[in-house]
């Protein structure tokens, strides 16, 4: 059975510092891979997807970047945190053929102060 | 939220009492899925959907690409029901990047 795991589950930052957020996804090979974020009391707004290693494209960056270094592995971050980079963010997944569902991580709730 | 309307914005039910949630679609949707929010933010898959019906337990969904759109129905509604509602639209032409409903609220009281 598939996994996915987020890292951290939690974090309050200060404004101007830097923020990587992780995402795992084990149990399956080759995943399609997308970044949301959500405000409170919002919808999900997706950040950026990758259909492989090395590969990513942007929907909205809002200043942030993404990266996938492994094919299990998909990280977002930026060097400097805004106070409207506060939110939920979240990880997920997809068969690379076939179905087209998406499947979620629990995500990070993020706090910038 | 405006290539999916999600209705109702929010809505209070009875425990035990029906309901239905509905999303029309402005775009040329392929699939669709619906999901529950819970109170901690999880997303819990419901139904993916291409055209047509599926039900699971008390819940029931129902997808037309023709009319364009799509219906989520609960049944004897439960006090764990309670969360938010998203579907969640794939257009043709573009499966990258699933078009989000702005969500219904529901509360389900004892």
């Amino acid at each position: 059975a598939q996994t996915i795991h987020q890292w951290p589950v939690a974090e309050i930052k200060a404004v101007g510092s830097p923020l990587s957020l992780g995402c795992t996804i084990k149990g399956k090979s080759s995943p399609n891979l997308y970044w949301y974020w959500q405000a409170t009391g919002g919808t999900l707004q997706q950040l950026f997807y990758s259909i492989t290693v090395g590969q990513v494209e942007s929907v909205v960056q809002l200043n942030l970047s993404a990266s996938r270094p492994k094919d299990d592995q998909f990280i977002l971050s930026t060097e400097k945190l805004l106070l409207s980079h506060s939110g939920f963010y979240l990880c997920a997944w997809r068969r690379d053929w076939g179905g087209r569902e998406q499947y979620f991580g629990p995500g990070t709730r993020l706090t910038v102060l | 939220g405006d290539k999916v309307k999600q209705s109702p914005s929010a809505l209070s039910l009875q425990e035990g009492t029906n309901s239905a949630l509905r999303c029309n679609f402005s775009i040329a949707a392929t699939t669709v899925q619906w999901f529950l929010q819970n109170p901690r933010g999880s997303l819990i898959n419901l139904f993916y959907l291409v055209p047509g019906t599926k039900e699971n337990g008390r819940l029931k969904s129902a997808f037309d690409s023709k009319e364009s759109y799509s219906t989520l129905h609960i049944r004897d509604a439960q006090l764990e029901d309670s969360g938010t509602y998203f579907c969640a639209a794939l257009n043709v032409g573009d499966n990258s990047k699933l078009i989000w409903g702005l969500g219904t609220s529901l509360v389900v009281n004892p």
